[in-house]
């Protein structure tokens, strides 16, 4: 059972190029997210689904975009890197009860 | 504004040492969730558990144990009889249980090092 799978692992952008992450989960779940770690600090949520066809910001959502045309997918597309887009992101699902399943993360440097 | 405050940064035990991780969360919400999550040297982030606000009693898992204390705002973690296996990044976090509960404020997390 794959659960939430993420990739790539690793990506090294420069300023200004853009990006997809890709995030799909094989447990029929209606709640994704992304949510974002820097060092040192706790995870913070970028966007979140309930369902096909719904997205709506987290906390910080700028520089961000994502869809959802399916239940298994839900990419994040960066269009414009930026340094302060470094980060390890992550994406999850749930069902509506907040125990969240994680990927293993994207570690992605932007320079 | 909902917020939550791990103020350890890092602790450090022997095996067999019990641990306790703080957690201290502000929230206007009369109803909300509490969460614990482990996050092993791997990457990957672990659910441990949920709990209630309406649910204030104390729960055991095997070594692991948590204390929720409306009254002082607090949801510990006590590792009893630490193993080296325990080493990792623990995560306290909240959530409104009125809308989507999958949207956590997380706390800056505790890291525990435990040495054989």
């Amino acid at each position: 059972n794959a659960g939430v799978t993420q990739t790539p692992k690793f990506r090294i952008l420069k300023i200004g190029q853009s990006m997809t992450l890709q995030c799909t989960q094989d447990m029929n779940h209606n709640y994704m997210y992304w949510y974002r770690q820097d060092p040192g600090m706790g995870l913070k949520l970028i966007y979140y689904s309930v369902g096909a066809g719904i997205t709506d910001k987290g906390e910080v959502p700028n520089g961000y975009n994502v869809s959802r045309s399916t239940t298994e997918d839900f990419p994040l597309r960066l269009e414009l890197a930026a340094p302060s887009q470094t980060s390890v992101y992550f994406c999850a699902s749930s069902v509506r009860d907040g125990k969240l399943f994680f990927g293993s993360g994207t570690q992605l440097s932007v320079l | 504004a909902q917020k939550v405050t791990q103020a350890q940064t890092e602790i450090s035990v022997v095996e067999k040492e019990d641990v306790t991780l703080d957690c201290v969360y502000e929230t206007r919400d009369t109803t909300y969730y509490l969460f614990w999550y482990k996050q092993p040297p791997s990457g990957e982030l672990v659910f441990l558990i949920r709990r209630n606000s309406f649910d204030e009693q104390n729960e055991i898992s095997g070594r692991y144990s948590w204390n929720f204390q409306k009254s002082t705002s607090s949801f510990n973690f006590t590792i009893t009889a630490s193993q080296v296996v325990d080493s990792a990044v623990y995560f306290c976090a909240l959530s409104e249980a009125a809308s989507n509960t999958g949207k956590l404020i997380f706390g800056q997390g505790t890291t525990l090092q435990v040495k054989p």
